[in-house]
């Protein structure tokens, strides 16, 4: 069965930094673009980043670029999102998806809440 | 960055209706449109792309339509497992962006 399984979510403090990964499995990880998706509590969904399939290209929400760093690693079939500076409105589940006219697969998210 | 307005914000309906859902884009997306539904939470399940194409394992009962900046999602008869929040998203441009999305309500 095709998954995506997110860990790294949790308790941050404004200006902290957190990483977040995503483990693939049950698909050809090098054949697709991957992204990060959030959602804040109640709120709509927000496309953060994109990778391209071999990491050579990268693209940012206004919103977190410079802060936020996505990156992967082909050879064991993760993907990375590394949070700097994070702010209080930040907090949200960040979903790891498959990029395929859209995203067609999603992992369950994990939840970052940055508060003091 | 292209902006997506759904309406209605809110839809309250009975099981067994026809509902029609709207999705605007501020310009051209061609048909690099996709909608999903996600129940409260949910994470978000993928329905439908290039505006028409049903993705695997969705009813038939969900139908998208239209192209440049004007879409539609119909589900034909209502099921008392469709009411979700339903998101319309554009893959046609970076930043990618998503509608804010409708509510169903059961009426």
């Amino acid at each position: 069965e095709v998954q995506l399984v997110e860990s790294g979510g949790g308790l941050v403090q404004p200006g902290g930094s957190l990483r977040l990964s995503c483990a693939a499995s049950a698909f050809t990880f090098t054949s697709f673009r991957m992204s990060w998706v959030r959602q804040a509590p109640g709120k709509g969904l927000e496309w953060v980043a994109n990778i391209k399939e071999d990491g050579s290209e990268e693209y940012y929400a206004d919103s977190v670029k410079g802060r936020f760093t996505i990156s992967r690693d082909n050879t064991k079939n993760s993907l990375n999102l590394q949070m700097n500076s994070l702010r209080a409105e930040d907090t949200a589940v960040y979903y790891c998806a498959r990029v395929w006219n859209g995203l067609d697969v999603w992992g369950q998210g994990t939840t970052v809440t940055v508060s003091s | 960055e292209i902006v997506l307005t759904q309406s209605p914000a809110t839809l309250s309906v009975s099981p067994g209706e026809r509902v029609t859902l709207s999705c605007r884009a501020s310009q051209s997306v061609s048909s690099n449109l996709a909608w999903y539904q996600q129940k409260p939470g949910q994470t978000p399940r993928f329905l439908i792309y290039n505006a028409a194409t049903r993705a695997s394992g969705i009813p038939a009962r969900f139908s998208g339509s239209g192209s440049g900046t004007e879409f539609t999602l119909t589900i034909s008869s209502l099921q008392s497992e469709d009411f979700a929040v339903y998101y319309c998203q554009q893959y046609n441009n970076w930043p990618y962006t998503f509608g804010q999305g409708t509510k169903l309500e059961i009426k």
